[in-house]
């Protein structure tokens, strides 16, 4: 069955530092996705994808987070400058259509930011 | 925004033994999807149910849409069903984001 794959499936960065993560979405999938869960906590929206540009975003997405669609198959999350609020296991996503159907969500990167 | 409630927080059943999971939400929705998470953190997509009624193998759901609630059941539960599982609504104002509710945490001993 195909499945979205994310890497690095752990990441430790140190504050301040610039971190990557980056998805595989399923291959005819069109809406890609990233949440996140901080620790014992509820999964969180972060963005929504779609035709190269974000259709949606939440309040956690400030300005020092990007996404990106690099190439055809990649998607990633770009964290400019860690703090140590953002230590949590990100997820990303993708759904063949708009979210009106299911969603499928990556094994998520769990960062640490000391 | 809409607010997703579950219940109970925390359940802990013998193997062999049904449960009822329940999700409240406060608003119409678009979209609900229930989620397992297993011990791993993996987040495994149960069900795609706005409404009605569906079932696979020993899971089944119903969501009651004009009542605002949906309900998962699990028959002889396993060990393997332990983890926690969410419930995440899609409001009516948008058509990209799902809102989680803060899941119910279960474990099923041998």
């Amino acid at each position: 069955e195909p499945e979205v794959t994310q890497t690095p499936s752990h990441q430790v960065t140190q504050m301040g530092q610039e971190v990557i993560l980056r998805c595989v979405p399923i291959s005819n999938h069109l809406y890609f996705y990233w949440y996140r869960q901080i620790l014992g906590q509820k999964v969180e929206f972060l963005v929504s994808f779609y035709n190269n540009e974000i259709s949606e975003k939440s309040e956690i997405f400030d300005d020092q987070f990007s996404v990106e669609r690099p190439d055809g198959s990649n998607f990633t999350l770009k964290i400019r400058s860690t703090k140590l609020e953002d230590s949590a296991m990100y997820f990303c996503a993708s759904s063949e259509r708009a979210m009106r159907e299911k969603l499928f969500f990556g094994s998520g990167t769990q960062l640490s930011v000391l | 925004g809409i607010q997703v409630e579950q219940s109970p927080p925390d359940l802990i059943l013998q193997e062999g033994a049904n449960s009822t999971l329940r999700c409240n939400f406060s608003d119409s929705v678009n979209n609900l999807q229930w989620f397992h998470q297993n011990p791993w953190g993996q987040l495994i997509n149960l069900f795609y149910i706005p409404s009605g009624t569906k079932q696979n193998g020993r899971l089944s759901a119903t969501t009651v849409a004009t009542e605002r609630y949906s309900l998962l059941y699990i028959s002889s539960s396993q060990t393997t069903d332990s983890g926690v599982y969410f419930c995440a609504v899609e409001g009516m104002d948008s058509s990209y984001k799902l809102i989680f509710g803060s899941g119910t945490r279960l474990l099923v001993r041998p």
